[in-house]
């Protein structure tokens, strides 16, 4: 067990909709991820935190999606206007300082 | 010329037998580089890393081994159990961002 916790771990969505996802990490990690996982894919980077500072973000981050972590600890990632493609799991992993990630389990986001 | 691993979206081996899972990188100015073991409904954990001033790294169970020449990356696991049975990914690690390789879903036969 990581100490990463995600909620909520699976979310069903219509089309159009907002969602928010949150994580926790454990107090020892500055750092903090979003990735997005498909199915038979490897986990896909999103974005990153240093602490509250949003530091670098990919290109498969749309005007959709945002992520805050507002006091450091806990962030949130928000999808506005989902769409189906936007279906997948969305990991958050924490770091410490080196690049080793502790993962959280996920949410599984299905957009109907 | 040199032998260079295959990746395998599949891996299926006896308990008990030794299992050699490959992957290949793309970015020569990675710098570290990490083993993951995903089981279902799990997000991926951490098994091994190796640095690129290494071409070997030892585990318990695990060896990870590093060939930069032709951006090789492979993990070993050895005396494989019905629990090492999950999905594994290598990853390349460049300034904060790791980048995923394409798994392989080890299958340990009883």
């Amino acid at each position: 067990d990581t100490g990463v916790s995600q909620d909520p771990r699976h979310k069903i969505t219509k089309r159009g909709q907002n969602v928010t996802f949150r994580c926790d990490p454990i107090s020892e990690h500055n750092r903090l991820y979003w990735y997005r996982q498909t199915l038979g894919q490897g986990p896909e980077f999103l974005t990153y935190f240093q602490n509250e500072a949003q530091l670098e973000k990919s290109r498969l981050l749309s005007d959709r999606f945002s992520a805050e972590r507002p006091k450091g600890s806990f962030s949130t990632l928000e999808i506005q206007r989902t769409e189906q493609g936007d279906s997948a799991m969305y990991l958050c992993a924490g770091g410490d300082g080196n690049e080793k990630l502790f993962f959280g389990s996920g949410t599984q986001l299905s957009v109907l | 010329g040199e032998s260079v691993g295959l990746h395998l979206p599949t891996l299926s081996v006896q308990e008990g037998d030794n299992s050699i899972i490959n992957c290949a990188y793309s970015n020569s100015a990675s710098d570290y580089f990490i083993w993951y073991k995903q089981e279902s409904g799990k997000g991926p954990q951490f098994i091994i890393d190796i640095r690129s001033n290494m071409d070997k790294r030892q585990g318990q169970r695990v060896t990870v081994l590093l060939n930069k020449t032709v951006k090789h990356l492979s993990l070993q696991i050895a005396a494989t159990q019905p629990g090492d049975s999950a999905v594994y990914f290598c990853a390349e690690t460049r300034s904060q961002e790791s980048t995923f390789g394409d798994g392989t879903t080890l299958t340990v036969k009883p």
